[in-house]
This record gives structure tokens, sequence and C-alpha cells, in this order.
């Protein structure tokens, strides 16, 4: 099946630490996303990427980090100077910046305490 | 800017019967497309509906549709025969095209609704 994986789905740090999320995607997509969703809010772009060896910042990417060495695989680092780490990350993908559907990954919940 | 308004957060509605859930946007751009996802309790984000700006019709998908009032820069999301699966939030979104914002979806704070027996 063509989709989008992310694991885990929980994740619990200790504050300091970095962590790295997964986001894997088989549906041949060039466009990769990260939002973050806070409770009661929609979600925010934190960074994206149209082509490999590429990304744009978002508009939340302070304290975040991404690579983009293969088509298929997008992971987001949420680095220690992120001040309130805690939120449900969602990774999805697109066939390009401009196409009007993007997938999404069942997401990740990040608790850093 | 772009931005979205959801202006309710919560909705109750019998199963069977149809509901409105509300959107309103602004934006500067003169092409753009409008957006509607579900996010069962799970969290994934599932795409309903789609209405580009230029489109003539309102968009239709199955038991979904949008009514676009373009001058009054609302985007409704209408879900008719309503079910018990129907019970989720709901987000509506926008992107320009014109304005070098393409690539980024502008999400509304999303409407909480639940369908009753």
């Amino acid at each position: 099946d063509g989709g989008i994986t992310q694991s885990p789905k929980y994740l619990f740090r200790k504050e300091g630490q970095n962590v790295t999320l997964s986001c894997e995607q088989n549906l041949n997509h060039d466009a990769m996303y990260w939002y973050r969703q806070d409770p009661g809010q929609g979600l925010r772009l934190i960074y994206y990427s149209q082509i490999v060896n590429d990304f744009q910042k978002g508009d939340i990417a302070e304290g975040y980090s991404v690579s983009r060495e293969k088509k298929e695989s997008f992971p987001l680092t949420v680095t220690s100077a992120q001040k309130n780490p805690t939120a449900f990350y969602l990774c999805a993908s697109s066939m390009g910046v401009t196409s009007d559907e993007q997938y999404f990954g069942p997401g990740t919940r990040l608790t850093v305490t | 800017a772009q931005k979205i308004t959801q202006t309710q957060p919560g909705m109750f509605v019998q199963e069977k019967e149809a509901v409105t859930l509300d959107c309103t946007y602004d934006t500067s751009d003169p092409s753009y497309g409008l957006f509607w996802y579900k996010q069962p309790s799970s969290g994934e984000m599932i795409f309903l509906i789609y209405q580009g700006s230029y489109d003539q019709q309102n968009a239709t998908e199955g038991r979904y549709s949008l009514n676009f009032q373009k001058a009054r820069k609302s985007a409704n999301l209408v879900i008719s025969a309503s079910q018990l699966g129907d019970s989720a939030m709901y987000f509506c979104a926008m992107r320009g095209y014109l304005t070098g914002t393409a690539s980024k979806l502008t999400f509304g704070t999303g409407t909480r609704l639940q369908v009753t027996l």
C-alpha cells in the first residue's frame, strides 16, 4: 500500500535532549512537509522540501532542523533550542509544492518533560 | 498574508441530518485554493474536498459539498446524511498560487463535529 509512515506514534523525551521524528513515503512524491499541531489549533508549517537536498523554512522553523537526502525520507529533528516542543507533529507529501492535495501521515505525539 | 477563520468550535448533528461547517478566509492573492480536511481522534488528516477560486461550480465529493461564495469570502462545508463515523475535527485550509505561498497551506482552528443518534 502506498502511503506515509511516521514513527513512533508516541515519543517521550527529557528537556534538553534532541529528538528526531521519522517520516517516510512511498508515493513517489517530490514535495514533503512538516507541520506542528497544538491543542485547539490548526496546523502550522515548520519546514518543507520541494526536491532532494533542498528544503525551506516554514512559519515556525526556529528550534527545528530537517534533511532530505532521499526522496522517500524527510526526518525532523526537534532540538533543545525549541522552547515548547511538546506537540503533535504531522508529516505530509504531495506531487509538487503547487499540487492541490497533500497526503498526511498518522502523526507523532511528542511529550517533553 | 492569508487567514482562515472557523467560528464554530463545536457542532452537534443528528444522524442522517445535514450539517454546515463555516469557514471564512482572507487573502490578497487573486488565485487560491480552498481545502477541507477531516481529523479523526486517531490524528491523521484526511483530505475531503477542494475548490479553486476560479472554478465556476461548487465542488462536490460524495456526501461532501463546498458552498463557495467568493464575494463573501466563505467556503462552508456541507455534509449530507451525517453518519456516526463523521464525528471528528474538521479543518478548513487555503493556499495562494501567485504570491509565492503556493507551497504553504494555512489552516483554521477547526470545528469539532459530534454526530448523535
